[in-house]
């Protein structure tokens, strides 16, 4: 079945860069886009942007402009979400989810990865 | 940005409840609307979409409904895998947006 396997855990000193690998299996890599949600501790969902693994294009939630950068590899069908200087307050589980291209969309994100638990600590 | 409201916040509930979220959008999307299921530690899971379309797999004990700035998830007869946070969340524009959650706990 489809699903979406993310990189391990990863501890970050203050002012540091991550960034947190999305593998999707069992789909056409290119037919869907990836987007990119995150949880701190006690917290709600957040999104934090999405883009198009067709040609690339981006949206980023304007909170995380100019600290977020979002990829993908065609040739090994993996997406990538890195965050720079990072803060105490990016500590999160960050998940990658699969989602249908555009801005009207009738669905959700479907289905989601295994999550993947940023700590920003000194 | 579209701000999503959900309520209430947390209930408490037993098996076998009947149980109802309701989420309110700042402005009209539609039926652009989407609500997940999250346990804690695991990723979080689509139950309905397009407000009211019940994903592939999910029991038929969850039904949503509402269009425009209203919407409404029930859960009928509540099952002890039931017990879980669940967030609404528009596909209308971008950012996308989720409510803050409802926690649902055991009574």
């Amino acid at each position: 079945q489809v699903q979406l396997v993310q990189s391990g855990a990863e501890v970050k000193k203050p002012g540091a860069s991550v960034k947190v690998s999305c593998k999707p299996s069992a789909y056409t890599f290119t037919s869907y886009g990836i987007t990119w949600v995150r949880q701190a501790p006690g917290q709600g969902l957040e999104w934090m942007g999405w883009i198009s693994t067709y040609n690339g294009n981006t949206n980023y939630a304007q909170k995380f402009q100019g600290r977020v950068t979002m990829t993908t590899d065609t040739s090994t069908t993996t997406a990538y979400m890195e965050l720079r200087s990072l803060r105490s307050d990016d500590t999160a589980v960050y998940y990658c989810a699969r989602a249908v291209p555009g801005t009207l969309v009738r669905g959700g994100f479907d289905p989601w990865g295994q999550g993947t638990l940023v700590t920003v600590s000194s | 940005d579209i701000q999503m409201t959900q309520s209430p916040s947390s209930l408490f509930a037993s098996v076998g409840d009947r149980v109802t979220i309701t989420c309110r959008a700042s402005q009209s999307i539609s039926s652009y609307l989407n609500w997940y299921q999250h346990k804690p530690g695991r990723a979080p899971e689509l139950l309905i979409y397009a407000a009211s379309s019940l994903q592939s797999g999910v029991p038929s004990r969850f039904t949503g409904s509402g269009s425009g700035t209203d919407f409404t998830l029930t859960i009928s007869n509540l099952q002890p895998e039931d017990f879980a946070t669940y967030y609404c969340q528009q596909s209308y524009n971008i950012p996308r947006t989720f409510g803050q959650g409802t926690k649902v706990e055991i009574k």
